[in-house]
C-alpha cells in the first residue's frame, strides 16, 4: 500500500521564522504535488515536482523532490500570517487513476 | 468560469436518511473525483470517474454511490446515512489522469453532519 507520511502534523511559529515540512514514502512516485488548504476551502495546487533532485521556488517557498523520488520537502522562509493553512502532499497511485494524499501539516503563523 | 462548484454547502441528516451531493465543473475536464476529509485523516478518495458514463471505486467507497450521466456533473449519493459519514466532502476535477503533472481543481466542500 502506498502511503505518504507528512511531518510534523502541527506547527505553530512566529512571523519571520523559517520552517520545513516533510513528505516521505517507502514507494517511488513519478511526481509529487503540494497543495495548500485554507479553512473552509478546498485545496489549491502550489507546485508539482517531477524530477529526482529537483528544486522549485515559489517566492518564499522552496520545494525539493528527493533524488530517489520517495520524499519531498517544503521550506518556507520568513513565514507570514498569510502562510497559515493545511499543507498537503500528493502523488499518483500505482494504477495511475487517482492521487494519494498525505494527512497534512497544519501551519499556524502568528504575528 | 466558476471552476468546480458543490451543492449544498452544509447539510444535517438523521441516521437512515438519504441525500445526493452535486458537483459541477465548467472546465470540460474528463476526470472527476469525490473525497472525504476527516480530522487527522487527510483526503481519502471515495469514488472517481474517468469520463462521462464511467465510475470506479476509490479507497473508501462503502455506503456511497456515484453517477456521471453528464461530463460536467458528478453526483455522490448516500442511500442510508450513518454517523460515520459525518465529514467534509470535496469534489475535484482534472484534465488528464494522474500521474500527469496536472492540477486537480477542488470545489469548496460540503460539510455533512449525520445525527
Amino acid at each position: 500500500t502506498q502511503l505518504l507520511e507528512q511531518s510534523p502534523q502541527f506547527l505553530s511559529i512566529q512571523e519571520g521564522e523559517n520552517l520545513t515540512v516533510y513528505c516521505n514514502s517507502s514507494s517511488v512516485f513519478s511526481s509529487l504535488q503540494w497543495y495548500r488548504q485554507e479553512p473552509g476551502e478546498g485545496p489549491v495546487l502550489l507546485v508539482t515536482v517531477v524530477t529526482g533532485g529537483e528544486v522549485k521556488k515559489l517566492k518564499r517557498l522552496t520545494f525539493q523532490f528527493g533524488d530517489a523520488r520517495k520524499d519531498s520537502s517544503l521550506h518556507i522562509t520568513a513565514a507570514q500570517p498569510g502562510d497559515t493553512g493545511l499543507y498537503l502532499c500528493a502523488g499518483a497511485n500505482q494504477a495511475g487513476t487517482a492521487l494519494i494524499f498525505g494527512k497534512g501539516t497544519t501551519l499556524s503563523v502568528s504575528s | 468560469n466558476a471552476g468546480v462548484t458543490q451543492t449544498p454547502k452544509f447539510r444535517v441528516l438523521k441516521t437512515g436518511q438519504s441525500m445526493t451531493l452535486l458537483c459541477a465543473q465548467d472546465m470540460n475536464h474528463e476526470y472527476m473525483y469525490w473525497y472525504r476529509q476527516d480530522p487527522g485523516m487527510g483526503l481519502r478518495l471515495i469514488h472517481y470517474s474517468v469520463g462521462e458514463g464511467t465510475t470506479a471505486k476509490g479507497e473508501v467507497p462503502d455506503g456511497y454511490n456515484v453517477s456521471r450521466l453528464k461530463k460536467q456533473n458528478f453526483l455522490l449519493g448516500l442511500e442510508s446515512a450513518a454517523p460515520s459519514q459525518t465529514s467534509v466532502y470535496f469534489c475535484a476535477s482534472s484534465k488528464r489522469r494522474p500521474p500527469a503533472t496536472d492540477t486537480q481543481y477542488f470545489g469548496p466542500g460540503t460539510r455533512l453532519t449525520v445525527l
